[in-house]
């Protein structure tokens, strides 16, 4: 089946633009996470949804960084007044189920990233 | 101290040979650990999952998990050029399962 997808690929962005990145899980999949991660670096966690509410938005570097998932599948990414240090790779990940109960989590499927570059 | 270490290597290993790949972590808490492979320009891709101490085999890969000492390890036998990649490792938080911490990765070079 599909993978999960994501758009666009690639943004440029002058500084103090806003940008919104757009995550399509897979079909059913009720958590959805979002991820930054620089070159060289490993993703770092920004928000997780459990279905359309935001649980943990702990990750989230500063309030021009705002996330959505209205509507349960699809997300949202949004920062506003973009800056140079924002530019990364932005990385969308689902998993089928809720975060169980004694730590055990599914395994996320991450999509293929938004690059994005702030000029 | 970040969350969770690796070394960045380069590891770099003959083809036919086995690589292996070490990750601690620092959340004594930690239920759930996973390794994905991320190719250069590529979005990172789950090799193995592990939630409970000791080996977990999945063809030519083994997981290997050691709770008391907040160790995770990954071993894959007959290395190809084809796993030449960046090996992250990446585990969840007690106090929020939810949250993930991934380490910064380890190069693998496998050469033929």
């Amino acid at each position: 089946g599909a993978g999960v997808s994501q758009s666009p690929r690639y943004k440029v962005a002058k500084r103090g633009q806003d940008v919104a990145l757009r995550c399509d899980p897979i079909s059913g999949h009720v958590s959805l996470f979002w991820y930054q991660q620089a070159l060289g670096q490993g993703p770092e966690f920004l928000t997780y949804f459990q279905n359309e509410a935001q649980l943990d938005k702990s990750g989230l570097p500063s309030d021009r960084f705002f996330a959505e998932r209205p509507e349960g599948s699809v997300s949202t990414l949004k920062i506003q007044r973009t800056q140079q240090e924002d530019s990364a790779v932005y990385l969308c990940a689902s998993s089928l189920g809720p975060i169980l109960s004694g730590g055990v989590v599914d395994t996320q499927y991450f999509g293929p990233g938004t690059r994005l570059t702030v000029l | 101290q970040k969350e969770v270490e690796q070394n960045s290597g380069p590891l770099s290993v003959p083809e036919g040979a086995i690589a292996s790949l070490n990750c601690t972590y620092s959340d004594r808490g930690s239920q759930s650990f996973f390794w994905y492979r991320q190719y250069s320009g590529k979005s990172p891709e789950l090799i193995m999952s592990i939630y409970s101490n000791g080996d977990k085999e999945d063809g030519r890969f083994t997981a290997q998990l050691n709770k008391a000492s907040q160790y995770v390890s990954l071993l894959i036998r007959d290395s190809q050029p084809s796993d030449s990649a960046t090996y992250l490792c990446a585990v969840n938080g007690r106090n929020n399962f939810n949250k993930f911490y991934f380490g910064s990765g380890t190069k693998l070079n496998v050469k033929p």
